[in-house]
């Protein structure tokens, strides 16, 4: 089993949609929790950070459930500059290494 | 201020050469890693530096593989002799020390080849 699992997609979607990613994770002493985009050919880049209690960067909002080892992305009124991989990211009880998803591709179309 | 850089960007090698990858972190980042994705697979880690140091290696997929950062600023990753199953993009990381290691910012990456 994968130490981090997430659909691969693709998620193809309108402008102005509204879609969810879903991750989840094997290691229950996992510490830390993150969303990084990728954009084709280029590096990752930290989108969010995520925490039990939820929280919110504009049109993303991130959600973890310890309890079910479950992690999610909201993304409202997709942009065309949306368009990217999601990469679910895991930082466990090892100092610093993380641990990535396989990627979800999302595709937003005019 | 500048960001992690990777060199080279690209390396098409024949199976039983010899390749050395470098990453320059960011100024200051005392915490060093490197990463790789192999084609149709999630981004693996490889190893860790803290300054000179290796903290965690237990990516390192064999002893064909030498990671080594001298002075404790940048890093090369030497991969001797390569096979095809090395082939994929490389990616190195940095962060500061005392966040924690909370944000790793990534460089662009290397892309081998091995024909």
């Amino acid at each position: 089993r994968k130490e981090v699992e997430q659909d691969p997609g693709p998620f193809n979607v309108p402008e102005g949609a509204t879609v969810a990613f879903n991750c989840t994770y094997s290691n229950s002493a996992s510490q830390s929790f993150f969303w990084y985009r990728q954009d084709c050919r280029k590096e990752p880049k930290l989108l969010m950070s995520v925490y039990s209690s939820g929280n919110e960067d504009g049109r993303f909002t991130a959600q973890l459930n310890r309890a079910s080892q479950y992690i999610s992305l909201l993304i409202r009124d997709s942009k065309l500059s949306d368009s990217a991989t999601y990469l679910c990211v895991v930082r466990g009880t090892s100092y610093g290494k993380l641990t990535f998803g396989q990627g979800t591709i999302l595709t937003v179309h005019p | 201020e500048a960001g992690v850089t990777q060199f080279p960007s690209h390396s098409v090698i024949e199976k039983g050469q010899t390749v050395t990858l470098r990453c320059d972190p960011i100024s200051g980042h005392d915490n060093l890693y490197w990463y790789r994705r192999v084609m149709g697979k999630e981004i693996k880690f490889l190893l860790h530096f803290v300054k000179e140091s290796k903290q965690d290696e237990s990516g390192m997929p064999n002893n064909r593989f030498l990671a080594e950062r001298t002075g404790g600023t940048y890093s090369t990753l030497k991969v001797q002799p390569a096979e095809l199953e090395d082939s994929g993009v490389y990616f190195c990381a940095s962060s500061h020390l005392t966040s924690g290691g909370y944000e790793q910012y990534f460089g662009p990456g290397t892309r081998l080849t091995v024909t």
